[in-house]
């Protein structure tokens, strides 16, 4: 059974903090994925990586970074928070290309 | 033209009726048509995905109808169920692609 975790399910930040969100699967899965999800919005690609230390902007990368040092670790960055990046985050992984997305359950992520 | 266009926001059927959610795109390099299945509290999960080589997909009481001249594609839920409330995307890539672009959701309530 594919599982995705991500690291908080909640969180409060303040604007200016540097914030970091994690995501772990394990499955293997070479393609992993960071989404925000807005009310209206659907899901918006932020960054995903196809390959250990490779990574692609998406739809909505401006104010945010990821890193993936192991297969199995992908990690959101905002690197100075602000309040418009208040939203839930949503972390996928497959197996290969955008196909059959496991989701985590999302970090709902306040900045104040 | 990467954007995929979805309908209705949100959407009340009665027990036992037949839900019906639209979705339109205007890039013809789009493959690739998922729907996922999100219910609160968790990430979304892919419930069923069609191929513009065929006109129709059915998976027990979910099937996709695909419209490749008009550019549109639907999911209709037959015997509509309270368990099936949830919101509901449609998505779509390219060949080739790594990523799926997401349409703007709808929330469906089944009413007992």
């Amino acid at each position: 059974d594919v599982k995705v975790t991500q690291s908080s399910r909640y969180l409060v930040k303040r604007t200016g903090e540097k914030v970091f969100l994690e995501c772990v699967q394990d499955m293997d899965h070479e393609n992993m994925f960071w989404y925000r999800q807005d009310p209206g919005l659907g899901l918006r690609l932020i960054y995903f990586s196809y390959d250990v230390k490779m990574k692609e902007k998406g739809d909505i990368p401006e104010g945010y970074s990821v890193s993936r040092e192991k297969k199995e670790r992908f990690s959101l960055i905002l690197e100075s928070a602000s309040t418009n990046q208040t939203s839930m985050y949503l972390c996928a992984s497959s197996f290969r290309g955008p196909y059959e997305q496991y989701f985590g359950p999302g970090t709902r992520l306040t900045v104040t | 033209q990467q954007q995929v266009k979805q309908s209705p926001q949100s959407l009340i059927v009665q027990k036992g009726g037949i839900s019906i959610i639209n979705c339109a795109y205007e890039n013809t390099a789009f493959d690739y048509f998922p729907w996922y299945q999100q219910f609160p509290g968790k990430g979304p999960a892919l419930l069923i995905a069609i191929r513009p080589d065929v006109s129709e997909k059915k998976e027990g009481r979910f099937t996709i109808s695909f419209n490749k001249s008009a550019k549109q594609f639907s999911l209709h839920i037959m015997d509509s169920q309270p368990g099936d409330s949830a919101t509901y995307f449609c998505a779509a890539s390219m060949k080739g692609a790594q990523k799926l672009v997401f349409g703007q959701g709808t929330r469906l309530t089944i009413n007992p």
